[in-house]
């Protein structure tokens, strides 16, 4: 159990365009969410943490307007980079949590991410 | 402000040898402490974590991390390293406040030598 899926798994996009991953719970209600960008051979920065049914919570330097993250339900969120560029260009993860429960000890579940390139 | 730090890029070990990841973190009160592995173009494997209890701690694949106190560290051992062993592996923390913000460290690549 608990298993986090992503589609797309890699994306290519125009520049301008917008693009939007989503992020599903498989099998666990996710109360949280989070969505992870990871340069080549950098480690993940965290963007945003959702919560079902309120805005995201941005960090520091994320623009709110450019990643839309949405977490409609339990079980998906989704992120959408809005007139994307190549500086865009990254792989993103989501992770998911359900709060006061763990499955085998594990609290927090990862996506297999999302490779975005932006032309 | 919690932060966690990984001051090696890269770890040669040569299968069969033992292996160590190193970490170092900082964080306001008692900190969860996690590692994760990841394979190329994948997503993160949850590996071990600490939250209290023993300061060795045991996870998969043979893994295991000691946490200590004094020093802020806790780092990655393996008895005996594998080939299969070669990825990415991030350190991780998060307050003990109750809330699942989570920051990793820069990661290591862990090369195991045939």
């Amino acid at each position: 159990g608990a298993v986090v899926s992503q589609h797309p798994s890699w994306v290519i996009c125009k520049s301008g365009t917008s693009v939007k991953i989503e992020c599903r719970s498989l099998d666990f209600q996710a109360t949280t969410m989070f969505w992870y960008r990871q340069f080549p051979k950098q480690s993940l920065m965290l963007m945003a943490t959702s919560n079902e049914g309120s805005k995201a919570t941005y960090e520091q330097g994320v623009e709110k307007d450019k990643f839309l993250i949405n977490h409609a339900s339990l079980t998906l969120s989704t992120l959408t980079v809005t007139s994307a560029h190549p500086e865009d260009s990254s792989f993103y993860i989501c992770s998911a949590t359900s709060r006061g429960r763990n499955y085998n000890g594990v609290e927090q579940f990862f996506g297999p991410g999302t490779r975005l390139t932006v032309l | 402000a919690q932060s966690v730090a990984q001051p090696e890029d890269q770890v040669n070990v040569a299968e069969g040898n033992p292996l160590t990841v190193k970490c170092t973190y900082s964080v306001s009160g008692n900190p969860y402490l996690f590692w994760y592995v990841q394979y190329p173009n994948r997503g993160l494997q949850f590996l071990l974590k600490y939250i209290t209890g023993d300061n060795l701690v045991k996870g998969s694949y043979g893994f295991e991390a000691e946490f200590n106190k004094s020093q802020t560290s806790f780092h990655l051992k393996k008895p005996s390293a594998l080939v299969s062993d070669s990825a990415l592996y991030f350190c991780a923390v998060r307050d003990g406040t109750g809330g699942f913000k989570t920051i990793f460290g820069a990661g290591t690549r862990l090369f195991v030598k045939a």
